[in-house]
């Protein structure tokens, strides 16, 4: 089946870094990847699709400035949260589709990133 | 704007019981319906889709499907104390986008 792979795990940062975070499809080409944030006991939240070779596009609320988007091949997406600050303390995680929307997301293991 | 609904729960069932999770949809366009189980602490796994109305069977799993209603179901027979999760409904009409709902989160009681 399907396999994203999504590092790191876990990182932890000072606040005012930059933290990148890698999402690659293994064994099938994505045009498509999706970023998800998802804070302690709450719904996930569509931060942004991924669009291979072009502009990501963000959801409502989410500043592209701080979370830049990357995705310059078919098997690679990165998100960048740019000067990170304690409230960007979350879960992300990205999926991506394999083909027509029938065969649904795959997830990627998730990243949790702590800035302190 | 397409809405997915879950009930938030928690459902409590006992073990052995019959767990049963609902989804409601708003947009009759939709065309395919998938249930994700997310462990806490860790990403969405894909367990059931189902395109046709009915019933779908997978081991404990069965996804039940009504258009007309826009209603879409997970029953989960035998539930283990490792069914104990949130569950996410997640709806797709022919974009390249799913919906997914809240999730319901399901405690099973030893």
């Amino acid at each position: 089946g399907a396999v994203v792979s999504q590092h790191p795990s876990r990182v932890i940062c000072k606040s005012g870094t930059s933290v990148k975070i890698e999402c690659r499809s293994l064994d099938f080409q994505a045009t498509t990847m999706f970023w998800y944030r998802q804070f302690p006991k709450k719904s996930l939240m569509l931060m942004a699709t991924s669009n291979e070779g072009s502009k990501a596009t963000y959801e409502q609320g989410v500043e592209k400035d701080k979370f830049l988007i990357n995705h310059a091949s078919l098997t690679l997406s990165t998100l960048t949260v740019t000067s990170a600050h304690p409230e960007d303390s979350s879960f992300y995680i990205c999926s991506a589709r394999e083909g027509r929307i029938n065969y649904g997301y795959t997830f990627g293991s998730g990243t949790r990133l702590t800035v302190v | 704007q397409k809405e997915v609904e879950q009930n938030s729960g928690p459902l409590s069932v006992p073990e052995g019981a019959i767990a049963s999770l609902n989804c409601t949809y708003s947009d009759r366009g939709s065309q395919s319906f998938f249930w994700y189980r997310q462990y806490s602490g860790k990403s969405p796994e894909l367990i059931m889709f189902i395109y046709s109305n009915g019933d779908k069977e997978d081991g404990r799993f069965t996804a039940q499907l009504n258009k007309a209603s826009q209603y879409v179901s997970l029953l989960i027979r035998d539930s283990q104390p490792s069914d104990s999760a949130t569950y996410l409904c997640a709806v797709g009409a022919g974009s390249y986008q799913l919906t997914f709902g809240k999730g319901t989160k399901l405690s099973v009681i030893p």
